[in-house]
């Protein structure tokens, strides 16, 4: 099993610029869920999904952010326009039916 | 909305000595699980508990969940270099998959 699969691992932008950070989860799996890290705000829950759905997206910071999940493979989330403060590690994880996450290895985001 | 606490946020130890890091809730969990992140890394489960009281060991590693099911902790036995890294414990009260990470403990060990 290839786990969760996120791309890109990095990813230097402009502010004002849009980013989009991808995420396969592992097959079979009914939850997906993105999370930012940083060292002042920690692991922080910003959306999740249950087979597809947005079930909870009350971690998502301002209107800028948005994400997707358009099939049970996939998921998007995007930051538009892109600020400084945005700069952290946003991590995608799936898991199956409640049980543990299964994290992906993240994507470095920096915005100059 | 739902907080977890760690205690203490950071701890360094010699090799071979004991290490402890304290999760604390303010309501009561339906279950709570625990994650280890390497630096550089991602969070990585170690394990899950579920019974008030429960205890479950793998290996040096000794997990404990607390009669009313609003702490847990975290013991390792004897660390050791590869013990190093960030120690969440992700708390779940019941609503679906969600869980709310702790503020994490990062181990340092040195030998």
């Amino acid at each position: 099993d290839a786990g969760v699969i996120q791309s890109p691992r990095h990813e230097v932008t402009e502010m004002g610029q849009e980013v989009t950070l991808r995420c396969k989860p592992i097959s079979g799996h009914n939850s997906l869920f993105w999370y930012r890290q940083t060292m002042m705000r920690g692991l922080e829950l910003l959306i999740y999904f249950n087979n597809n759905v947005p079930i909870d997206d009350s971690g998502m910071p301002e209107d800028r952010f948005s994400a997707k999940m358009p099939n049970a493979s996939f998921s998007t989330l995007k930051i538009q326009p892109s600020e400084p403060r945005d700069s952290a590690v946003y991590f995608c994880a799936s898991s199956l039916a409640g049980r543990e996450q299964y994290f992906g290895p993240g994507t470095r985001l920096t915005v100059t | 909305g739902q907080q977890v606490m760690q205690i203490p946020q950071y701890q360094h130890v010699q090799e071979g000595e004991d290490f402890t890091t304290y999760c604390n809730s303010s309501t009561t969990l339906s279950n709570i699980q625990w994650y280890k992140q390497r630096p550089g890394g991602h969070p990585v489960f170690l394990i899950q508990l579920v019974k008030s009281g429960e205890v479950k060991k793998q290996k040096r590693l000794t997990f404990q969940f607390g009669e009313a099911k609003k702490n847990s902790s975290l013991h390792i036995t004897a660390t050791q270099t590869t013990d190093v890294g960030t120690y969440f414990c992700a708390a779940n009260t019941g609503t679906a998959s969600k869980l709310t990470f702790g503020t994490g403990t990062r181990l340092q060990v040195t030998l």
